[in-house]
């Protein structure tokens, strides 16, 4: 089992849908927590960073943490064409340096 | 400010050769990091260098390696490529190492070993 799941969809929406991605976890020593954007052809593009438990808005992106149920989200409010691309979310250990744990990504396609 | 650049962005080699791809990372951070990213894997990671010390490394084989210079470019090195190291590799700075410096990535350099 890995350490991070990630559904890998493909997930479809119509144009202004409210979008929910998540990822469970098993190490409980993870304490930074990211979610990046990618599209094809590109490297991950860092979209919100947190740390330990709790929320964090900006603009139309929210990342959510539940330490004690091993879970993260990122809602993606009003979603455009633009949004289409893959989401990885990402984790790390207090001491554990630049050593990131990826989910293995869930391809979001956000349709006129 | 310019991002992270990596070169070449695509690379052929054949099984056996070695080969070696360049990371310049952004202008005042000092970590740079490499990852492996494959369909069946996705992103794993490889190694940190910071301030040219290795400081973390991942479970990969020993013919994979790296090292990072004064100004902080850093190299990664694949000796006697197998077919099974194709991948996108990916370098990323963060201005220090750890929890509060968050990563930023290049495109990456896609390697193909036939």
């Amino acid at each position: 089992q890995k350490e991070v799941e990630q559904d890998p969809g493909p997930l479809s929406v119509p144009e202004g849908a409210i979008v929910s991605l998540n990822c469970t976890y098993s190490n409980s020593a993870f304490q930074y927590f990211m979610w990046y954007r990618q599209y094809s052809r590109k490297g991950p593009e860092l979209l919100m960073y947190t740390y330990s438990s709790g929320n964090k808005e900006d603009g139309r992106f929210t990342a959510q943490v539940d330490k004690s149920s091993k879970y993260i989200s990122l809602f993606i409010r009003d979603s455009q064409p633009s949004d289409s691309a893959t989401y990885l979310c990402a984790m790390s250990e207090e001491g554990g340096g630049n050593k990131l744990t990826f989910g293995t990504g869930t391809q979001l396609k956000v349709e006129l | 400010k310019a991002g992270v650049t990596q070169t070449p962005r695509y690379l052929i080699k054949t099984r056996g050769q070695q080969v070696t791809l360049s990371c310049s990372p952004i202008s005042g951070h000092r970590s740079v990091s490499w990852y492996q990213q494959t369909p069946g894997q996705g992103l794993q990671f490889l190694f940190e260098y910071f301030s040219e010390t290795q400081r973390n490394k991942g479970n990969f084989p020993g013919r994979f390696s790296g090292r990072q210079f004064s100004n902080s470019r850093s190299e990664m090195n694949v000796s006697t490529l197998e077919l099974g190291d194709s991948a996108l590799y990916l370098c990323a700075s963060s201005v220090g190492t750890g929890g509060g410096s968050p990563l930023h990535f290049g495109n990456g350099t896609r390697l193909t070993v036939t």
